[in-house]
């Protein structure tokens, strides 16, 4: 099956300092990928797409300077968490679009932990 | 209200019980199903999709859509202490552009299924 990974797995860092987690497609080509993130007993959600080698299209609400998001190729897409604060604190998940055209299914890497202290 | 509903829980079932999950949708648009089990602290996980009405089956799931009554469901049958987890719905609208494969999901219902 696809399978996709993320980097760090958690990462503690100090306020004002800036993160960057990694997600990858392992085993296929990710034209889109997906952040999300997620507070405890609550659902995903969206926080933008990620088009390789396009510019990220963002969720309403989300400050497209604090979340920078970069594609850079059709197997790594980054998210960076600047100046974070302790509200940033949360789960980060990626996910990757099922090649081809005509696939919706999302395969999710394992997410990431940040806590901003 | 939200263009998904899926009741949170929690459900609590016996080893061996037949597990029903549900989620509702108000968006006809939707044509692309899926289910997703996410362990604690884990990235969800996809477990079945289904295209337009119809059912699928995996294993000992069983995945139902009613695009008429614009309801899916997911079945587990024997199920077992190791599928104590929570089980999202997500749906997508078929369409290009910037929206693809966008996903829109239930809330998630948590299941502790006990020895």
């Amino acid at each position: 099956g696809a399978v996709v990974s993320q980097h760090p797995s958690r990462v503690i860092c100090k306020s004002g300092t800036s993160v960057k987690i990694e997600c990858r497609s392992l085993d296929f080509q990710a034209t889109t990928m997906f952040w999300y993130r997620q507070f405890p007993k609550q659902s995903l959600m969206l926080m933008a797409t990620s088009n390789e080698g396009s510019k990220a299209t963002y969720e309403q609400g989300v400050e497209k300077d604090k979340f920078l998001i970069n594609h850079a190729s059709l197997t790594l897409s980054t998210l960076t968490v600047t100046s974070a604060h302790p509200e940033d604190s949360s789960f980060y998940i990626c996910s990757a679009r099922a090649p081809g055209w005509g696939s919706y299914e999302q395969y999710f890497g394992p997410g990431t932990r940040l806590t901003v202290t | 209200q939200k263009e998904v509903e899926q009741d949170p829980g929690p459900l609590s079932v016996p080893e061996g019980a037949i597990v029903s999950l549900n989620c509702t949708y108000s968006n006809s648009a939707f044509q692309y199903f899926m289910w997703y089990r996410q362990y604690s602290r884990k990235g969800p996980e996809l477990l079945m999709y289904t295209y337009s009405s119809g059912n699928k089956e995996d294993g000992r799931f069983t995945a139902q859509v009613d695009k008429s009554s614009k309801y899916i469901s997911l079945f587990i049958r024997d199920s077992q202490p190791s599928d104590s987890a929570t089980y999202l719905c997500a749906m997508s609208v078929v369409t290009g552009g910037t929206s693809y494969g966008k996903l829109t999901f239930g809330q998630g219902t948590i299941l502790t299924v006990h020895p």
